[in-house]
């Protein structure tokens, strides 16, 4: 069974441009959830996506966006870009087929690396 | 806001050695609390799932125990190894209002030196 992909693996980007990366979930996952990680800091929600739409979203600016196509695939934008904005960025799927199974395990992607200059 | 606090914030063992760390959550709203494995250059990997207060979990030398009254959960390493070598993190899931949204620690880096 193939993992979480993510891509690309890395970027680097300027200030100012906008950035798209995206997360292909497991097979049969329907939850995608996106997270930051930057110097010192755990590792931040952003937004989760289940079943096309946005379920939660975390305490992150306008710019961060994301959306989730019909299988599942999801991606996340952020516009005019700021130095700030270099992190890792992880995703991770989930199975969720009834609130029962809230409690399985979220896997993950090995991330993006962007960079901004 | 939602706190979760881990601590050491790092460590530097012997092979052999025994371990634990910790992780403190909110009691209110508890849904399941979750240990991830985290080596460098690679995907963090679910340790385990805990949900009942009293749960107590094992996978070969690593162990967790789970407090939600008091808010807490332990996680155990008997007779560390250099592979066991790597960031330990928790997240907490919320009953109401999240979805799947871990909440997650800043984690416990752990170093085993030979």
């Amino acid at each position: 069974k193939a993992g979480v992909t993510q891509t690309p693996r890395y970027l680097i980007k300027t200030r100012g441009q906008q950035v798209t990366l995206s997360c292909s979930p497991i097979s049969g996952h329907r939850s995608v959830s996106w997270y930051q990680q930057t110097p010192g800091q755990g590792l931040q929600f952003l937004f989760e996506y289940f079943s096309e739409t946005q379920r939660n979203k975390g305490n992150f600016p306008g710019r961060f966006s994301g959306r989730q196509f019909s299988n599942s695939r999801s991606e996340m934008n952020v516009s005019t870009l700021e130095l700030g904005d270099s992190a890792l960025y992880l995703c991770a799927s989930s199975l969720k087929a009834s609130p029962s199974l809230m409690n399985t395990e979220a896997f993950f992607g090995q991330g993006t690396r962007l960079t901004v200059v | 806001i939602l706190n979760v606090e881990q601590s050491p914030q790092s460590l530097h063992v012997q092979e052999g050695d025994s371990t634990n760390f910790t992780c403190s959550f909110p009691s209110s709203n508890f849904y399941a609390l979750h240990w991830y494995r985290w080596e460098t250059a690679k995907s963090p990997e679910a340790l385990f799932v805990m949900t009942l207060n009293g749960d107590e979990k094992k996978k070969g030398r690593i162990s967790a125990t789970l407090n939600t009254k008091e808010g807490y959960s332990y996680l155990y390493i008997k007779g560390s190894q250099p592979e066991d070598s790597a960031t330990y993190l928790c997240a907490f899931k919320a009953l109401t209002g999240g979805g799947n949204k871990l909440t997650f620690g800043t984690g416990t880096q752990l170093k085993v030196e030979l």
